[in-house]
C-alpha cells in the first residue's frame, strides 16, 4: 500500500540545522517530494528528489534519500524563524501519478 | 508564474448553498488533475482524479453526488460542492501534470460554510 509518515513536531533554535525525517512505503514511488505550507496559505514545492539519486542540495536544503530503507530526509542549515511552518514528506509514483502526503512535520524556530 | 490556477480562493457561504472552484493549467493541457483536501491540522487527502471527456475516479468515502467533478476542457476542471454544509468547510486544492518534472499546485480555496 501506499503510506507516509513523519514525525509531528520538531522545535530547533534559530541558527542551528533541522532535520525532518520521513518514511514511505511504496517502493515504485518515483518522486519524492517535500512541501513547505505557513499558516493559512497553499503548498511551496521546496525540492523534490527522483528515487535514483541518493542526495539532493539545494541552498540550505539538502535531501537524503536511502532507498533502501525507503527512509528521506530533509536537512534546512541556518534555520531561521522564517522556516517555521509545517512541512510535509509526498511521493508520487510517476509526474502523472497522485501524490501521496505525510501527515506533516510542524517545525518551530526558538528565537 | 503560477502554471495552474485555482479560483476563488476563499468563499463563504451559508449552509445548504452550492459552490463551484475552477483549476485551470495556465500554459499547457492537462488530461488529468487532482483534487484535495485539507481539513484544519490535516494533512491534504486526495479526493478524486478528474479526467478530461471521461468521469472522474473519486477515492474510497468520498461522495461523487456531493462533490461533482467535471473536466471539460484541457485546461479547466471544476469541483461543485453541493448544498454544502459546515462540516464540508476545508481547504480545497488541485493540481495538474505537467511533463516529468513535479506536479504543479494551485493556491488552493478556502472553504467556510456558516
Amino acid at each position: 500500500g501506499e503510506d507516509v509518515e513523519q514525525s509531528l513536531f520538531l522545535s530547533v533554535r534559530e541558527g542551528d540545522s533541522s532535520v525532518i525525517n520521513c518514511t514511505y512505503t511504496d517502493s515504485s514511488s518515483t518522486y519524492l517530494y517535500w512541501y513547505k505550507q505557513e499558516p493559512g496559505a497553499g503548498l511551496q514545492l521546496l525540492t523534490y528528489i527522483f528515487s535514483n539519486m541518493d542526495m539532493k542540495q539545494d541552498q540550505r536544503l539538502t535531501v537524503l534519500l536511502n532507498k533502501k530503507d525507503k527512509h528521506l530526509s530533509l536537512r534546512i542549515a541556518d534555520t531561521q524563524t522564517g522556516d517555521s511552518a509545517i512541512y510535509f514528506c509526498a511521493e508520487g509514483k510517476t509526474s502523472y501519478d497522485k501524490v501521496i502526503f505525510g501527515p506533516g512535520t510542524s517545525l518551530s524556530v526558538i528565537p | 508564474g503560477a502554471v495552474v490556477s485555482q479560483h476563488p480562493s476563499w468563499v463563504i457561504c451559508k449552509s445548504g448553498t452550492s459552490v463551484k472552484i475552477e483549476c485551470r493549467s495556465l500554459d499547457f493541457q492537462a488530461t488529468t488533475m487532482f483534487w484535495y483536501r485539507q481539513f484544519p491540522k490535516q494533512s491534504l487527502m486526495l479526493m478524486a482524479t478528474s479526467n478530461e471527456g471521461s468521469k472522474a475516479t473519486y477515492e474510497q468515502g468520498v461522495e461523487k453526488d456531493k462533490f461533482l467533478i467535471n473536466h471539460a476542457s484541457l485546461t479547466l476542471s471544476t469541483l461543485t460542492v453541493t448544498s454544502a454544509h459546515p462540516e464540508d468547510s476545508s481547504f480545497y486544492i488541485c493540481s495538474a501534470p505537467k511533463g516529468s518534472g513535479p506536479q504543479h499546485f494551485g493556491d488552493g480555496t478556502r472553504l467556510s460554510i456558516l
